[in-house]
């Protein structure tokens, strides 16, 4: 199974900032992804990060609210924008490392926006 | 409807017993995957275990087992010999097919106490 390294691993915001994660894969991968998990709740994927062209987003998530970036195969970003108290939540990168079916995550980046 | 239905939001099991974590699914798609994942208080998700829905025989990963009946819908983890570290919440989560890769369906969570 591929390595996910994602930082920071938590940080501590203000409202109206913005947050860039970062998650490292350590092996070629053929798909990236963004998930949320809002506190007591279960995950739900933000938008699929492509390499070189822009995210696919599912619905509720919007480009300008968390913009993705995947220069290469193995690395890719999430920015949280413009932050409110809304945000906090925990943001796991995901990737598979071919279509065999079998999703892993990172170990999560724990935000609280104040 | 809840496509992904976790009905005990939390179990306890003394260690080194089995303990058996529910899980029934909603779809009408005749291929999907099936998954469980653990996550520990720091957060990360660890992946235990998939099934396909075409597996003729039940997933199993070392300590971890999928009993899965298609008949009934149900893919029900089994941890054998219970570790005090099996102490966390315990995620059953489903791909339908069409769906991207990476999008899962995700039941509300189990969490497990394992007592010594």
């Amino acid at each position: 199974s591929a390595v996910i390294s994602q930082k920071p691993s938590r940080d501590i915001c203000q409202r109206g900032t913005s947050l860039t994660i970062q998650c490292q894969v350590d092996s070629q991968v053929t798909m990236m992804f963004w998930y949320r998990q809002q506190p007591g709740q279960s995950l739900t994927l933000i938008a699929t990060a492509n390499q070189g062209s822009e995210a696919t987003y599912e619905s509720g998530f919007v480009i300008d609210k968390f913009p993705i970036s995947r220069p290469n195969l193995t690395f890719s970003t999430l920015t949280v924008s413009n932050m409110s108290p809304e945000d906090s939540s925990i943001y796991l990168c995901s990737a598979l490392q071919q279509l065999n079916e079998k999703l892993f995550f990172g170990s999560g980046t724990q935000l609280s926006v104040l | 409807a809840q496509k992904i239905t976790q009905t005990q939001p939390g179990m306890f099991v003394q260690e080194k017993e089995a303990v058996t974590l529910d899980c029934t699914y909603d779809t009408s798609d005749p291929s999907y995957g099936l998954f469980w994942y653990k996550q520990p208080s720091s957060g990360e998700m660890i992946f235990l275990i998939y099934q396909g829905s075409y597996d003729q025989q039940n997933a199993t990963e070392g300590r971890y087992s999928l009993n899965f009946q298609k008949a009934r819908k149900s893919a029900n983890l089994v941890i054998s010999a219970s570790q005090l570290g099996d102490s966390a919440m315990y995620f059953c989560a489903m791909r339908e097919r069409g769906t991207s890769y990476g999008k899962l369906t995700f039941g509300q969570g189990t969490i497990l106490t394992v007592h010594p």
